[in-house]
């Protein structure tokens, strides 16, 4: 059965630090991979999504996730955190044994950051 | 035009009684999604129309809950006989046919059962 998993229930960062969350996945085919962000009073937003191609994907507001089949990881990454960014991340899978626009997320991960 | 909306926003309820939920997908998005939320546990996928296909409510916890959408619009997750275990944040989302994976989610309802 494909499932999500996040380590890390909660982060704490410096402003200015880079930051990196981890996402795990079960899947039994190639999975498509999605990161969203929640911010405090804000609706879920996608930041971020993996079909295929490039491992290496670009998304929104600086943030950048990889790829990588043998760890059946996509860890999300941004090299300099600012206080904005305080928020729940929450990684999510879909894919071809689904339904077209399933997604199954993982549990998030809450991110403070400090001054 | 707008994003999703839902209401209410908040519903406080008392165990046993039913409650509608209701969700106003975007403008044109031919699929729409239901999730809840509950504390410490990511979100849950309830249920899942797309156009006029059969909605896909592998995620339904129990027969209890059900959901319609009238039009290929406008949703309702009606939970019935409710119990002190379905309060959480409900979440609406919704989507473009050609990119299900871009899910605009509305703002939630918290439902407290008491």
């Amino acid at each position: 059965a494909q499932s999500v998993t996040q380590p890390d229930i909660h982060i704490t960062v410096s402003e200015g630090a880079s930051l990196e969350l981890r996402c795990n996945y079960s899947y039994g085919a190639t999975p498509y991979l999605f990161w969203y962000v929640q911010s405090p009073g804000q609706g879920l937003q996608l930041l971020l999504k993996y079909f295929s191609g490039d491992t290496l994907v670009q998304g929104i507001k600086g943030f950048e996730a990889e790829f990588k089949r043998s760890q059946s990881s996509f860890n999300l990454r941004k090299p300099s955190v600012h206080w904005s960014d305080a928020a729940e991340y929450f990684c999510a899978v879909g894919g071809p044994t689904d339904s077209w626009g399933k997604l199954q997320f993982g549990a998030g991960t809450q991110v403070v950051v400090t001054p | 035009g707008a994003g999703v909306s839902q209401s209410p926003s908040n519903k406080v309820t008392e165990k046993g009684k039913d409650v509608e939920l209701r969700c106003d997908p975007i403008s044109g998005h031919t699929a729409l999604y239901w999730y809840r939320q509950s504390l410490g546990q990511g979100l849950e996928f309830l249920i899942y129309f797309q156009g006029n296909s059969a909605p896909d409510k592998s995620g339904l916890p129990s027969d209890r809950f059900s959901a319609e959408r009238t039009g290929g619009s406008v949703s309702t997750l009606t939970i019935q006989r409710t119990q002190q275990e379905d309060s959480a944040v409900y979440l609406c989302a919704s989507s473009a046919g050609l990119a299900p994976y871009e899910q605009y989610f509305g703002p939630g309802t918290r439902l407290t059962v008491t």
